[in-house]
């Protein structure tokens, strides 16, 4: 049974430029979270998808946007690229839309690099 | 910003010894999770304790949840090296989304 994937696993970008990032969740679940991670710090919410929809955000400008596909994968788009946007983002999955009751599952991040 | 708060930030033990770490938080949770994240990697999920659960176990782990007090505690008994990580907790309050605290980083010295 194949885990929460991210892809890619390591990413450098520069000021300015867009980056998308790739999330499968576990099998059997259909609810992606995307966090974002600085370093020391712990993660932060970014927003869920949920049956191709954005459920919840978090407090993240519009440059961070997402998309989930019939197949519940998800992508999480970050324009114009700020030194302050690298981080380790963490993508995680539920197998219900329940209240927020449910257990997370997280993939192992993509690290990205911004200069 | 942060919901929670763990303390201490780091704390090193010796191999065999237990470590307990704490999680205190701001507002009423529907539940409470703890996870555990090895060198800036992916998080693991540890326990999920219900806000009307006092403990929960979980193997050598065992975590205790005081609603009152806004507060839980995470206890590894008999530490092993494999431990060493940063443990965070992590509460939801009936939303969808997870609120992480700034976690604890344990060393379990051989």
């Amino acid at each position: 049974d194949a885990g929460v994937t991210q892809s890619p696993t390591h990413l450098i970008k520069t000021r300015g430029q867009q980056v998308t990032l790739r999330c499968s969740p576990k099998s059997g679940h259909d609810t992606v979270s995307w966090y974002q991670q600085a370093l020391g710090q712990g993660p932060q919410f970014i927003f869920q998808y949920y049956e191709e929809e954005e459920r919840q955000r978090g407090n993240f400008p519009d440059r961070f946007s997402g998309h989930q596909f019939p197949n519940y994968s998800s992508e999480l788009n970050v324009n114009a690229l700020l030194l302050g946007d690298s981080a380790l983002y963490l993508c995680a999955s539920s197998p219900m839309a329940g209240g927020g009751a449910d257990t997370q599952y997280f993939g192992p991040g993509t690290r990205l690099t911004v200069l | 910003s942060q919901q929670g708060e763990e303390d201490p930030q780091a704390l090193s033990i010796q191999e065999g010894e237990n470590a307990t770490m704490n999680c205190s938080y701001k507002t009423s949770i529907n539940n409470l999770q703890w996870y555990r994240q090895n060198s800036g990697r992916g998080l693991v999920h540890l326990i999920l304790i219900r806000s009307n659960e006092r403990e929960k176990h979980s193997g050598r782990l065992r975590v205790t949840l005081d609603t009152s007090k806004k507060s839980s505690s995470l206890l590894i008994t008999a530490s092993r090296a494999a431990d060493t990580a940063s443990y965070f907790c992590a509460t939801n309050s009936g939303t969808y989304k997870y609120i992480f605290g700034t976690g604890t980083r344990l060393k379990v010295l051989a």
